[in-house]
């Protein structure tokens, strides 16, 4: 069983605020992954991470930021959220199987600005 | 253009008989293929996957079949019960892990009906 966590669950924010939705993992992988997903959409992957100290963007373009300072910990900051920001954020964490890369997620957090 | 799609948004299907979810991708080179479970307002779980040098995979009451040829894959659910009722993620990958992960598709929401 996965042991991925992410906080808050959900959050409702007034526009202009900064919010920073956490994720850990105790599982020791070093990737890591945020993705945006929105009902009947597919999951788009906005930030990655290889280990510590490496943040990558992904193919949706997104105003948030990402570090990774330790291994289990891959927080995402928002400076400033607008209501275009609603969405729910899951992160994920990986360990290769073989040949292929099988991705943990956590409880996900969703998003409403206002 | 998506790489991965998922042409049912929504599928109902009785409790007992056979659910049937479908996946298309378009390139050739991804190397596995992965089905995820999702509830609302909980991240997805791993199911079940495939490699692109196999044409069936079985666990359980679940099964995925891939018809590399018509680069088409499908889950089936047999028997389909209550709490098989989620949104299923087809994603692809290719071997060793791409840089950014897995690619997914948009998802079926399967409604199982008693």
């Amino acid at each position: 069983e996965a042991d991925i966590y992410q906080t808050p669950r959900y959050l409702v924010i007034g526009t202009g605020k900064k919010i920073t939705l956490e994720c850990s993992q105790t599982m020791g992988h070093d990737k890591m992954y945020w993705y945006q997903q929105d009902p009947g959409m597919e999951l788009h992957l906005i930030h990655y991470s290889y280990g510590v100290n490496s943040t990558e963007k992904g193919d949706l373009s997104s105003e948030s930021t990402v570090s990774r300072i330790r291994t289990e910990h891959f927080p995402l900051t928002l400076e400033s959220a607008r209501p275009s920001h609603t969405s729910q954020y899951l992160c994920a964490s990986s360990e290769m199987k073989g040949a292929y890369e099988k991705l943990f997620f956590g409880s996900g957090t969703q998003l409403s600005v206002l | 253009d998506q790489q991965v799609k998922q042409n049912s948004p929504s599928l109902s299907v009785q409790e007992g008989r056979i659910s049937i979810l479908n996946c298309d991708y378009t390139n050739s080179m991804f190397d596995y293929f992965l089905w995820y479970k999702k509830y609302p307002a909980e991240g997805p779980t791993f199911l079940i996957s495939i490699s692109s040098i196999k044409d069936k995979n079985e666990d359980g009451r679940f099964t995925v079949f891939l018809n590399k040829s018509a680069k088409h894959l499908s889950l089936h659910i047999v028997p389909s019960q209550p709490g098989d009722s989620a949104v299923y993620f087809c994603a692809a990958s290719f071997s060793g892990g791409g840089a950014d992960g897995l690619t997914f598709g948009k998802g079926t929401h399967l409604i199982i009906q008693p």
